[in-house]
């Protein structure tokens, strides 16, 4: 099975930092790999899938990247509604892999 | 409005069965793989079952393999996942998934429900 590495677990930054996250995949993922963002209580939400493709209606502030076995996602100029937890997942092989996720929290 | 809407959670003993449910509207049911994802309170994300559009694929994470089953009822546009044996540390928000697109092997999920609390206890 392919393990996910998230990195960090916890993140404090303010409004308007650029904050990076970063995912590693045990073996090449290509370019399958997805990033939700999830608020308490609340389900998690796509932002980003294939490894940089915007979901739609998600703010351009936003930006993934990387293939194989790294990848990265961006937030820049974060925003007040972007303190969250957000996680990686791979999509290309059986059984899906979510990373640890990391907590964006303000500073 | 694409909608999911889960059912079937609650309070458990440990070793008994529960099933969930997932009602779906507001797209092509079969056109789209769905899938199980729980969160154990305070904890990460965790995928736990798929299956195909048709029904005939389906996955497995290894932590469920053998005491789960997932179906699907295109008729119904309906998802559950039967539980058996279940054990404390199945205690999770099940979310039901829908897949983005109507590839089995490289999607992703764009729809989640609100998820239902299934409690295990011992």
């Amino acid at each position: 099975d392919i393990q996910m590495t998230q990195s960090p677990s916890t993140l404090s930054a303010s409004v308007g930092d650029r904050v990076t996250i970063t995912c590693r995949a045990s073996q090449s993922i290509s370019s399958w790999l997805a990033w939700y963002q999830q608020k308490p209580g609340k389900a998690p939400t796509l932002l980003i899938y294939q490894t940089s493709i915007l979901q739609s209606g998600v703010p351009s502030r936003f930006r993934g990247s990387g293939s194989g076995t790294g990848f990265t996602l961006t937030i820049n100029s974060l925003q007040p509604d972007d303190f969250a937890t957000y996680y990686c997942l791979q999509y290309n092989t059986y059984p899906r892999q979510f990373g640890q996720g990391t907590k964006v929290e303000v500073k | 409005e694409v909608q999911l809407v889960e059912s079937g959670g609650g309070l458990v003993q440990s070793g008994r069965s529960l099933r969930l449910s997932c009602a779906a509207s507001g797209f092509t049911f079969d056109d789209h793989g769905m899938n199980w994802v729980r969160q154990s309170p305070g904890k990460g994300l965790e995928w736990v079952a798929g299956i195909s559009g048709v029904g005939d694929r389906n996955g497995y994470a290894d932590s469920v393999k053998g005491r789960f089953i997932i179906s699907r009822d295109n008729a119904k546009n309906s998802v559950d996942l039967q539980m058996h044996s279940l054990r404390p540390e199945d205690t999770a928000v099940y979310y039901c998934t829908k897949n983005r697109g109507k590839s089995w092997f490289h999607d992703t999920f764009d729809v989640w429900g609100q998820g239902t609390m299934v409690t295990v206890s011992s």
